[in-house]
Formats: structure tokens, C-alpha cells, sequence
């Protein structure tokens, strides 16, 4: 079974702080990704990632950053996190464009 | 602009009765259909794809369809279960050239209830 670990469930942090948030994928999967999903909004796409050191906006990037410097691996950074980042956050990966998402279990960050 | 429109957005039922659950999608061109299954808590995982070919398929107690014509899918829930409770989404793609970054297209959801 593919397994795809969040290093944190939760999260709190401060306004301008800066926060990482760890992906990693255990299936060799060329594709990874992050969401953010809330209620009402459904899951939006934060950015992709289709191999390493390469990646792709998606709708919502501002505010946000990626690494993948390794193919397991898929951080997403908040730079300079703000209020209005506070969420749900997936990250999912899959093997090809026709291959289903694998998600992790999310981390719920809060911004105060 | 490509949408997936879902509904009910909530459904109360009791358990053992059966409920369907519909996505209405205008996403062009189409790749497939899926169906995602999220308990609360955890991440979406996969139900069932459908591709254009495919009229309908199950997956034990679930029975997925599609009407490529009309551009809709239902989820039929069989003699529902308390571990049915859970958030279903709908998932539609394109080939990847052709759509978003991911090719993807996300309904809301429906935030399905099963009561004792």
C-alpha cells in the first residue's frame, strides 16, 4: 500500500512566522502535490510537483513555496504565515497523470 | 471554465437505507471520473474511476455510474453502514495538457450522515 506521511497533525504558529510543512511518499511516485481544503471551498490546489526540483503553480500559490529536492520528499513553505493561512493542508502524490491520489492524513495549521 | 457541481452538500439517512449522491461536471476534455471517499480526520482515498467507456461500475456496496452524453455521475450507497458517515468527493480529469497544473477538477463534496 502507498503511504504518504505529514510529519505534523497539528500545527499552531505565529503571524510571520515562517512554517514547513513535510510530505513524504514511500510508492516512487513521479507526481506530488498540496492542497488546502476548507469548508465550503472544497480542496484547492497549492502547487505540483511532476519531478524532482520541478514544480507548478496551481490556483491559490501566493504565500506559499515548494522544494522537492529529493523524489520522496515535497515540503510546502509558508513564508511569512498570515491568518488567512489558517487550514487543512493534504499533500497527495500519484504515479501518472491516470493514477488515483494517494493523500496523507493532512495537518491542521493554525495562525494566530 | 472547467466545474464539478455536487449535491446534495449534506445528506441525513438512517442506517441500512440506501442514498445516491450526484456530480454534475462541464470539465472539457474529458479523461475520467473518480470518486473519493474522505472519513473525518484523514486524508481522500479512492473509490472507483470511471472512464468515458464505462457506463457503471461497483465497488462492493457502492455503484458508481456515468452519463458522458449528459455529463453526470451518481454514487449509490447500498443498505448504508455507520463507517458510510464520511465526506464524498468528486474528481474529474483531463488530460493533463489540456487542464490545470494537475488536470484535476474538484466538486465540494457531499457530507454524508448515517444515523443508528
Amino acid at each position: 500500500d502507498v503511504k504518504v506521511t505529514q510529519s505534523s497533525r497539528y500545527l499552531v504558529k505565529r503571524t510571520g512566522e515562517k512554517v514547513f510543512l513535510e510530505c513524504v511518499q514511500d510508492m516512487d511516485h513521479e507526481n506530488m502535490f498540496w492542497y488546502r481544503q476548507d469548508p465550503g471551498l472544497g480542496l484547492r490546489l497549492i502547487y505540483f510537483s511532476y519531478d524532482v526540483k520541478m514544480k507548478e503553480k496551481g490556483d491559490i500559490p501566493e504565500g506559499y513555496s515548494v522544494s522537492r529536492e529529493k523524489k520522496e520528499r515535497f515540503s510546502l513553505i509558508l513564508e511569512s504565515a498570515s491568518t488567512n493561512q489558517t487550514s487543512m493542508y493534504l499533500c497527495a502524490s500519484r504515479l501518472r497523470d491516470s493514477s488515483p491520489l494517494h493523500f496523507g492524513n493532512g495537518t491542521r495549521l493554525t495562525v494566530t | 471554465k472547467n466545474q464539478v457541481e455536487q449535491s446534495p452538500q449534506s445528506l441525513i439517512i438512517l442506517e441500512g437505507k440506501n442514498c445516491t449522491l450526484q456530480c454534475n461536471y462541464t470539465v472539457s476534455p474529458f479523461s475520467n471520473l473518480r470518486w473519493y471517499k474522505q472519513d473525518t480526520g484523514r486524508g481522500p482515498v479512492s473509490l472507483t474511476i470511471m472512464t468515458f467507456s464505462e457506463n457503471t461500475k461497483s465497488n462492493g456496496r457502492y455503484t458508481a455510474t456515468l452519463d458522458a452524453d449528459t455529463k453526470q455521475s451518481s454514487l449509490h450507497i447500498t443498505a448504508s453502514q455507520l463507517s458510510d458517515s464520511a465526506s464524498y468527493i468528486c474528481v474529474v480529469s483531463t488530460p493533463y495538457s489540456g487542464g490545470g497544473a494537475d488536470g484535476l477538477t474538484f466538486g465540494k463534496g457531499t457530507h454524508l450522515i448515517i444515523q443508528p
